[in-house]
């Protein structure tokens, strides 16, 4: 089983709607979770931190689950500058595992 | 807004060659990372580093790599013979501490060519 596992899409979805990202991580262990974003050839950039009681940042919405090892992204009226590649990553002890992210294009 | 930054941002070298990337973290923060991305492929972790030591480090940090903290400010990958395999992206990171669960912010990355 891949350490951080992601849907790696394309997600085509036209601008305005509504998008929702899904990740499963198999280490029990893993102290803490983000969501980064990654544009083609750029260094991956911190979108939010993903905390068990949810958490919202504008149109972003993260949610965990421990118990099930899930993690979510819901993105809200998408916009054409939303497209990207969306990784899921895990920290345990001081390293960070991405998973392999899911590409979003949002279109006219 | 403090981000960290990375020199060269490209770098080309012939296999066996020694190469040095480097990255001058965010001035506060104490904790420091390397970080690769074979094209196509996810980030992976490379080696962490606290207190002037090694904190972590993963199977790919072999004893072809070592990292250096040379004065306050700059922090090194260094890569003693290169192998074609080598050829990626490397990515600097840096964070402040076990509050905000220790987010990591990333540099631009230097792309390494070995040819």
């Amino acid at each position: 089983r891949k350490e951080v596992e992601q849907d790696p899409g394309p997600f085509n979805v036209p601008e305005g709607a509504t998008v929702a990202f899904n990740c499963t991580y198999s280490n029990s262990a893993s102290q803490s979770f983000f969501w980064y974003r990654q544009d083609c050839r750029k260094e991956p950039k911190l979108l939010m931190s993903v905390y068990s009681s949810g958490n919202e940042d504008g149109r972003f919405t993260a949610q965990l689950n421990r118990a099930s090892q899930y993690i979510s992204l819901l993105i809200r009226d998408s916009k054409l500058s939303d497209s990207a590649t969306y990784l899921c990553v895990v920290r345990t002890a001081s390293k960070l595992t991405f998973g392999t992210g899911t590409r979003l294009q949002v279109t006219l | 807004e403090p981000e960290v930054t990375q020199t060269p941002s490209h770098q080309v070298t012939q296999m066996g060659q020694e190469v040095i990337l480097r990255c001058v973290p965010i001035s506060n923060h104490l904790y420091f990372y390397w970080y690769r991305q074979i094209l196509g492929q996810k980030v992976e972790f490379l080696v962490s580093f606290y207190n002037n030591e090694i904190s972590e480090k993963s199977e790919i940090f072999d004893d072809q790599f070592s990292v250096e903290r040379p004065d306050g400010s700059n922090f090194t990958l260094k890569i003693r013979s290169t192998k074609l395999e080598d050829s990626a992206m490397y990515f600097c990171a840096s964070s402040t501490s076990r509050d905000r669960g220790y987010e990591q912010y990333f540099g631009p990355g230097t792309r390494l060519t070995v040819t």
